[in-house]
């Protein structure tokens, strides 16, 4: 069971915007703006999207964005691709007295 | 550009060791906190491990006391010891640079660890 709870399907057509879902505590999520979201597919290695809650990286559309209420985070992917079809996973620091990264157990986006 | 090659995967029985390898390029390796994170086939990435610029370690309980992570900086180099290996720890092994609390910017390929008697 992963720390971090995401939906595990979401889907959007093309030209739509879909939102993504990050569910933590305040332990994580909720305690520090270090969370990160990551696009991966099949049989690659895991890319990075967004950290710091929103802030994107270069070379990274600004069709994705990023946002945090409470213990909540969420990835926003809007004007859908069909290259966008991935998985996510968010993922946010939780250390207190030690350092700790947790994730979510991630969500297959389908554009349809 | 910045490259992570990881190295070192393969079968292995329960209970026994194997040492992963990631060797780095395109940047100040010793300049950057280093991490290892891994996904069981099918499954969602778990944190392992990260060594900081000065050495300083930190794993998540389920590794703790059996891995171990280090760091050669005049060669670029980032390792993890994996000791008394269980089915649980099979996995694709992913090195990763990190940005500072817990983002990582770039990652390897991944090498497959397979623990099986």
């Amino acid at each position: 069971q992963s720390a971090l709870t995401q939906p595990p399907s979401a889907s959007g057509s093309p030209g739509q915007s879909v939102t993504i879902s990050c569910t933590g505590t305040s332990s994580d999520v909720g305690g520090y703006n270090y969370v990160s979201w990551y696009q991966q597919h099949p049989g690659k290695a895991p890319k990075l999207m967004i950290y710091e809650v929103s802030k994107r990286p270069s070379g990274v559309p600004d069709r994705f964005s990023g946002s945090k209420s409470g213990n909540t985070a969420s990835l926003t992917v809007s004007g859908l691709q069909a290259e966008d079809e991935a998985d996510y996973y968010c993922s946010s620091y939780a250390g207190s007295n030690n350092f700790l990264v947790v994730f979510g157990g991630g969500t297959k986006l389908t554009v349809l | 550009e910045v490259q992570l090659v990881e190295s070192g995967g393969g079968l292995v029985q329960p209970g026994g060791s194997l040492r992963l390898s990631c060797a780095a390029s395109g940047f100040t390796f010793s300049s950057y906190d280093m991490h290892w994170v891994r996904q069981a086939t099918g499954k969602g990435l778990e944190w392992v491990s990260a060594i900081g610029t000065a050495g300083d370690t930190y794993y998540p309980g389920s590794v703790k006391g059996r891995f171990t992570i280090s760091r050669e900086n005049a060669k670029n180099s980032l390792y993890l010891q994996m000791n008394s290996l269980r089915a649980g720890d099979t996995a694709v092994y992913y090195c990763a640079r990190g940005t500072g609390f817990g983002s990582f910017d770039y990652w390897g390929q991944g090498t497959l660890v397979t623990v099986s008697s």
